[in-house]
């Protein structure tokens, strides 16, 4: 089946540093990606839906400025967590739908990515 | 209310019993279901998938919906070890839609 990967799978920083996270879809590719976040024993909150070649889509109560997403490329989205803080360490979660935007094709989940900021 | 109610457990159950896990919803408009299996530090993996009412079977999962009591249910038959995971089911409005998840249930199935 189609892989999405994640890079980091863990990353521990410093509060007030920033945080890049990498979605790239391997065999397919994605004109849309979402980024969701997941507290332990919670749901996935979707944070944003990111489109190749413009603006992201953010949910409302996400901080755009605090959660920068790229889409620059049919295979690849970065999420980058800008000065973040204790309260920014979660799972963070991309999926990609194959096929041009408004695809109805499966969604495909990354293997997620551990923040943890001391 | 939460749009997606889903019990967190954890469920325990040992090896070989029939494992039920359940959703319900407040909103009618829903019409696509699915159910995640995700492994601990793993991303979720689509299961089941169903439109509107009915069951679905797949080896040893069955997917139900019911509508009319916004009500979703998985069924695991013969479980096993390596089903141990939490499940998540997830619904949208239209296909290929924004998913809305419930919180997930824990299971461990003990050999």
């Amino acid at each position: 089946g189609a892989v999405v990967s994640q890079h980091p799978s863990r990353v521990i920083c410093k509060s007030g540093t920033s945080v890049k996270i990498e979605c790239r879809s391997l065999d397919f590719q994605a004109t849309t990606m979402f980024w969701y976040r997941q507290f332990p024993k919670k749901s996935l909150m979707l944070m944003a839906t990111s489109n190749e070649g413009s603006k992201a889509t953010y949910e409302q109560g996400v901080e755009k400025d605090k959660f920068l997403i790229n889409h620059a490329s049919l295979t690849l989205s970065t999420l980058t967590v800008t000065s973040a803080h204790p309260e920014d360490s979660s799972f963070y979660i991309c999926s990609a739908r194959s096929g041009p935007q408004g695809s109805t094709g499966e969604l495909f989940f990354g293997e997620g990515s551990r923040l943890t900021v001391l | 209310q939460k749009e997606v109610e889903q019990d967190p457990g954890p469920l325990s159950v040992p090896e070989g019993a029939i494992v039920s896990l359940n959703c319900t919803y407040s909103n009618s408009a829903f019409q696509y279901f699915m159910w995640y299996r995700q492994y601990s530090r793993k991303g979720p993996e689509l299961l089941m998938y169903t439109y509107s009412s009915g069951n679905k079977e797949d080896g040893r999962f069955t997917a139900q919906v019911d509508k009319s009591s916004k009500y979703i249910s998985l069924f695991i038959r013969d479980s096993q070890p390596s089903d141990s995971a939490t499940y998540l089911c997830a619904m949208s409005y239209n296909q290929g839609g924004k998913l809305i998840f419930g919180q997930g249930t824990e299971l461990s199935v003990k050999p």
